[in-house]
């Protein structure tokens, strides 16, 4: 089977860094994306990790530990246009399948 | 460069009428996906494709129907619309292969209301 856990809210403070989390359970599992989603829009992708360690773009970066079968999306330098939704998402064999998103409250 | 165009953007049906949503990509992505976003449901993957004359069943595919005829285009039909097919839908394409990654490039959405 296949499901992925995320934190359905988080909340941080313009100017810092977060980290959201994504445990997926699925076999025959490629890789980890990330995307992004504004409130009205399409989502966007940000990463994808299909090896173990850290891939950094920019102020944002993302993790992936096949082994404990979790990743992470870290963003710095948090900015307010940064608020948004935020998926994760397995590629297994020619499907993609999302996690629920979390929903990044950035405070001023 | 359109990349994913979907129509219609808008649609508001009632019980028990059909229709169908284009999906259409100028890329010469192989693969392409339908999805649907509810609430608090994520992106749900309904039906994909990974090549013209081929479709696979997503994780809710009941009620749905789709063709690819034509590389570039990706269609969605729904046969007898229920007010549980209200939702905004999303087609996304890729290019082929597991190591390229899962980049997916989405259109601008779909929303869809059955009365």
């Amino acid at each position: 089977g296949q499901s992925l856990e995320q934190p359905s809210e988080v909340t941080a403070v313009e100017g810092a860094i977060v980290q959201i989390n994504c445990t997926y359970q699925t076999s025959g599992f490629y890789g980890l994306s990330w995307y992004q989603q504004h409130d009205g829009g399409a989502p966007t992708f940000l990463s994808y990790n299909a090896l173990d360690g850290l891939e950094e773009t920019g102020r944002f970066s993302s993790f992936l530990s096949r082994s404990d079968s979790y990743g992470y999306l870290l963003l710095q330098e948090l900015q307010m246009k940064d608020s948004a939704s935020y998926f994760c998402a397995v590629i297994r064999d020619d499907k993609i399948i999302f996690g629920k998103g979390t929903r990044l409250h950035i405070l001023p | 460069n359109a990349g994913v165009t979907q129509t219609p953007k808008f649609r508001v049906l009632k019980t028990g009428q059909s229709m169908t949503l284009l999906c259409a990509q100028d890329m010469n992505h192989e693969y392409m996906y339908w999805y649907r976003q509810d609430p608090g449901m994520g992106l749900r993957l309904i039906h994909y494709s990974v090549g013209e004359g081929t479709t696979a069943k997503g994780e809710v595919p009941d009620g749905y129907n789709v063709s690819r005829l034509k590389k570039q285009n990706f269609l969605l039909g729904l046969e007898s619309a229920a007010p549980s097919q209200t939702s905004v839908y999303f087609c996304a394409s890729k290019s082929s292969g597991r190591v390229s990654g899962g980049e997916l490039f989405f259109g601008e959405g779909s929303r869809l209301t059955v009365l």
